[in-house]
C-alpha cells in the first residue's frame, strides 16, 4: 500500500501526559501537513512542511504542540502535556501539484482520547 | 482564501444522480475549487478540482458556474458507498496560504 500511513490509529492517554504521533507520507510527496478534526467539524490546519522546512503553523499549533520532519521523510507530532480539550482526531496528508493546484492524499488519522 | 457555502445535508436515491451544490460568490480570479469527501472514521479523500471549465474525473463531474460564483459536484449514479460528508473548498496556489481550509461540508446520504 503506498498511501499515507498514520501510527498509532488509536491513543488513549491521562491528561498531562505527553503523546506522539507518526506520518509516513507518499515517498514522492515533499509537502505534508498535519490537521486536527474534532467531532461534527471540518478539518483545522496545524501546519505544513515542504521537505524538511516548517513554513507555516496555525494559531492553534499552541506551545504545547510540535512537529518535526527530520529529513524531509516521515514526520511527527508530538503534544505535551496533555489536555481533555486535545482529544480529537489528528490527520496527516502528503501532497502532489495536478491540473494546476494541489491534490492531498491523506492518512486514515490518530484517534486521539485524552481522560 | 474566500469562503464557501454548502448547505448541511442532502439525500439522495441508490443509482440516481446527485447534484451537490456549492456557492462562492467572493472566489477570486486565481482560486481553484476543490471538492473532498469524508467516508465514515476516514481521512478526506480528495475528488476533483478545476479553475474555470467543467471537470471531468472516474469520480464525478465538477460544474462550474460562468461567473465562478458558484459550483456543483455531480455524481452520476449514487452508490451506497458515496455516502458521506462532501466538502467543497477554495484554494489560490499562487497565495502565501498552503493549507485547503474545510467547512463544515455537506453531509450525503443515499438511502437504498
Amino acid at each position: 500500500d503506498t498511501g499515507v500511513s498514520q501510527d498509532p490509529r488509536h491513543k488513549i492517554t491521562k491528561r498531562g501526559q505527553n503523546v506522539t504521533f507518526r506520518c509516513d507520507p507518499i515517498s514522492e510527496h515533499n509537502r505534508l501537513y498535519w490537521y486536527r478534526q474534532t467531532l461534527g467539524q471540518g478539518p483545522e490546519f496545524l501546519t505544513y512542511f515542504q521537505n524538511e522546512a516548517q513554513l507555516e503553523k496555525s494559531r492553534l499549533l499552541s506551545d504545547r504542540f510540535s512537529a518535526e520532519r527530520p529529513k524531509g521523510s516521515f514526520s511527527t507530532l508530538e503534544i505535551q502535556r496533555t489536555e481533555q480539550g486535545d482529544s480529537a482526531m489528528y490527520l496527516c496528508a502528503s501532497s502532489i501539484k495536478e491540473g494546476g493546484s494541489e491534490k492531498l492524499f491523506f492518512g486514515s488519522g490518530t484517534q486521539l482520547s485524552v481522560l | 482564501d474566500a469562503k464557501t457555502t454548502q448547505p448541511n445535508s442532502m439525500e439522495s436515491n441508490e443509482e440516481e444522480p446527485v447534484h451537490l451544490p456549492c456557492n462562492h460568490s467572493t472566489i477570486s480570479g486565481t482560486d481553484y475549487i476543490h471538492w473532498y469527501r469524508q467516508l465514515p472514521s476516514q481521512g478526506p479523500e480528495y475528488v476533483i478540482h478545476g479553475l474555470t471549465s467543467n471537470v471531468n474525473n472516474r469520480m464525478a463531474s465538477l460544474a462550474i458556474a460562468e461567473d465562478r460564483k458558484s459550483s456543483t459536484l455531480i455524481l452520476h449514479r449514487a452508490t451506497l458507498r458515496d455516502a458521506a460528508v462532501y466538502y467543497c473548498i477554495l484554494r489560490d496556489p499562487s497565495g502565501s496560504a498552503r493549507q485547503l481550509t474545510f467547512g463544515s461540508g455537506t453531509q450525503l446520504t443515499v438511502l437504498p
